[in-house]
């Protein structure tokens, strides 16, 4: 069983507005929480990393949040444009395996005019 | 310019028939990682390094090599390629891997005939 999974797989919004993706992770004891952003046929692009001590983090119009009790993660793009087009993924990786990485199978957003 | 870089870009190729994908970053980062990404299934690691000559087994290490000989270059080799073995791959690189985000290259996308 994966152990980041993300919600929903997939979303169309209009240009100009907000979304939220979720992530819900199983991933312990938990060491820090990444979400890139994957443009069609190119490699992730990192936008946040937080650790279990950060709770909000922004890059720009991405805003991401951390629920380390419950688990829990999201991100929050504001005022979509059409670039924002792309696959966001969730990883999350642990203190007890350095270098290993779990990822989930990504959310899927398309922006139409 | 840094970057992460693959060759080749595209492969195809015949079921047991050796090769090697190449990986280098110019960025003299100490952990560089092989990802696969198929369908449905998001990112999956293969195999990690945390500097020359540390190599780690990732989720999905078998029928892959890798070797670690340089701080700059880490290839992937398939042995014996087989069909299940079709995928894009992807290499990354960080300083570090705490808190480091990582850069990944442009991918391989590898189809065993």
């Amino acid at each position: 069983k994966n152990q980041v999974e993300q919600s929903p797989q997939s979303l169309i919004i209009l240009e100009g507005k907000n979304c939220t993706l979720q992530c819900n992770y199983t991933v312990s004891p938990f060491s820090n929480l990444r979400w890139y952003k994957q443009d069609t046929g190119r490699g992730p692009v990192s936008l946040t990393i937080m650790t279990f001590s950060e709770n909000t983090k922004s890059n720009g119009r991405y805003t991401a949040t951390l629920d380390a009790d419950t688990k829990q993660s999201s991100l929050h793009i504001t005022a979509s444009q059409l670039s924002d087009s792309a696959s966001y993924i969730c990883v999350v990786s642990s203190t007890d395996s350095w270098g290993k990485f779990q990822f989930g199978a990504g959310t899927q957003v398309v922006v139409t005019p | 310019e840094a970057q992460v870089t693959q060759n080749p870009r595209y492969l195809i190729t015949v079921t047991g028939k050796k090769l090697t994908v190449t990986c280098s970053q110019n960025m003299n980062h100490e952990y560089m990682s092989w990802y696969r990404q198929d369908p449905g299934l998001g990112l999956r690691q293969i195999y990690y390094s945390m500097n020359v000559e540390v190599t780690d087994k990732g989720d999905v290490p078998e029928g892959y090599k890798v070797s670690r000989k340089e701080k700059r270059n880490f290839p992937l080799i398939l042995e014996s390629p087989s069909p299940n073995q079709t995928s894009l791959y992807f290499c990354a690189s960080a300083r570090g891997t705490a808190l480091n985000e990582q850069y990944f290259g442009p991918g391989t996308r590898l189809t065993v005939t």
